[in-house]
């Protein structure tokens, strides 16, 4: 079956640039979103088609998806940005979530 | 606004069943494929079944098939989750979920039920 692998943790001072990576076989063919799940909340969808926003995710979040790899990538990251993110991609009809990575901002 | 409400969680012992419903509101259901999606205490996301807009195809996660069954009304604008032959490592929230395509992002979640498998 098909796995998408994410570090499971990711630190990073506010301010600064967060990058999370999602990994799996032959990736840039596929179509990547990320999500993000704040504790006791349910998950927002922050990034659908590798690299578009939905409506009220803030310019801040960008995606991109080549070769094996998906990058999540947050600019001028914020406290509240705080937060477990999960990409997720489409394989055979079927949806396969990432582990997910913690953000922490430090 | 889109809301999706789940109900129907609960306390079961294994080898037991349940059923979850998630009513839909705010969109033309009928419009959308939908899924379920699980999350087991402490845990990532798991993908566990959808629905075509019609019922006309169903897909699920290999660990379920078999045991869970996903169907819609859509006369109701409802999604629900038939669950058998309950394991306790199908303990988890269990999130109803708007697709916007057959294999596109899930856009909207609902607040998701608790299910717990336990003697």
């Amino acid at each position: 079956s098909y796995e998408l692998t994410q570090p499971p943790s990711v630190s990073v001072s506010p301010g600064q640039t967060a990058r999370i990576t999602c990994s799996g076989d032959k990736l840039g063919g596929k179509y990547v979103c990320w999500y993000q799940q704040k504790p006791g909340q349910s998950p927002v969808l922050v990034i659908y088609k590798d690299s578009k926003r939905p409506s009220g995710i803030p310019e801040r979040f960008s995606g991109s998806n080549s070769g094996n790899t998906a990058t999540l990538t947050i600019s001028g990251t914020q406290a509240m940005d705080e937060a477990d993110y999960y990409c997720q991609a489409w394989d055979s009809g079927t949806a396969v979530f990432g582990g997910g990575t913690k953000l922490t901002v430090l | 606004e889109v809301q999706l409400v789940e109900s129907g969680g609960g306390l079961v012992q294994p080898g037991g069943s349940l059923r979850l419903s998630c009513a839909a509101s705010g969109f033309t259901f009928n419009n959308y494929w939908m899924s379920w999606v699980r999350q087991a205490p402490g845990k990532g996301l798991e993908w566990v079944a959808n629905i075509k807009e019609d019922a006309g195809e169903k897909y699920y996660v290999d660990s379920v098939k078999g045991r869970f069954t996903i169907s819609r009304d859509n006369a109701k604008n409802s999604l629900y989750l038939q669950m058998n032959s309950l394991r306790a490592e199908d303990t988890a929230v269990y999130y109803c979920a708007r697709n916007e395509g057959p294999v596109a992002a899930l856009s909207y979640w609902g607040q998701g039920t608790l299910v717990t498998v336990s003697s």
